[in-house]
């Protein structure tokens, strides 16, 4: 257990929907960062949070969305859904930033849209 | 742009075989080098890690030189176990703090 948590485990939609996935990071970690795994894609870098702010953003589509909250928590919002959003959705947290930072990996949202 | 490469695999291997894992990279700087792991229905779970050249991590058996020169780091563990099944992801971390993946290889180990 890493001591990351994400919310729900699994999440089942229709095209053109809107989701909403939730991570708790691990106690004391102030950076969370969000990834997406799909077959075709591999593991792709979305977006990532310190303290309440935006500090790097990858191959996250306009579509999408998130933020952290004053508690840390953050959310990825996914709108408009379409078919080729179906994948698994990795939240991960860290103490700090750096290059020598190891992130703690929660268990993932695995979306599906039908 | 920073890239990993990293061979796909499936890779197949028995109980008590050499493992080694190819990993290349292209990365403007210095980056930090690590190899994550991710078993079966499991988030990715950090194997070890490298900050500088010539740096040597280990972690379980497995060990990974990072190696400037030749902007490699390969996996490598002398003897494994079935409980080694998992999916290795050869990763980098730049100076924006952007963690970029390989591929994934896919290793299973048969009794």
């Amino acid at each position: 257990d890493s001591g990351v948590t994400q919310t729900p485990k699994h999440l089942i939609t229709a095209t053109g929907q809107r989701v909403t996935l939730r991570c708790s990071p691990r106690s004391g970690d102030l950076s969370v960062y969000w990834y997406q795994q799909s077959l075709d894609q591999g593991l792709q870098f979305l977006i990532q949070y310190y303290n309440g702010e935006e500090r790097a953003k990858g191959n996250i589509l306009e579509r999408f969305s998130a933020q952290q909250f004053p508690d840390l928590h953050s959310e990825l919002n996914l709108s408009s859904l379409e078919l080729g959003d179906s994948a698994l959705y990795f939240c991960a947290s860290s103490v700090g930033v750096g290059l020598a930072t190891e992130q703690f990996f929660g268990p993932g949202t695995r979306l599906t849209v039908l | 742009g920073d890239s990993v490469t990293q061979m796909e695999g499936p890779v197949t291997l028995s109980e008590e075989a050499f493992l080694t894992i190819n990993c290349t990279y292209t990365a403007t700087g210095y980056p930090s080098l690590f190899w994550y792991v991710q078993y079966p229905g499991e988030g990715l779970q950090l194997l070890l890690k490298a900050t500088k050249a010539d740096d040597k991590g280990s972690n379980k058996g497995f060990e990974a030189t990072y190696r400037k020169e030749t902007t490699s780091f390969h996996l490598e563990k002398g003897s494994v176990q079935v409980s080694d099944s998992a999916v290795y992801f050869c990763a980098l971390k730049t100076s924006y703090d952007k963690v970029i993946f390989g591929p994934g290889t896919s290793l299973s180990v048969i009794p």
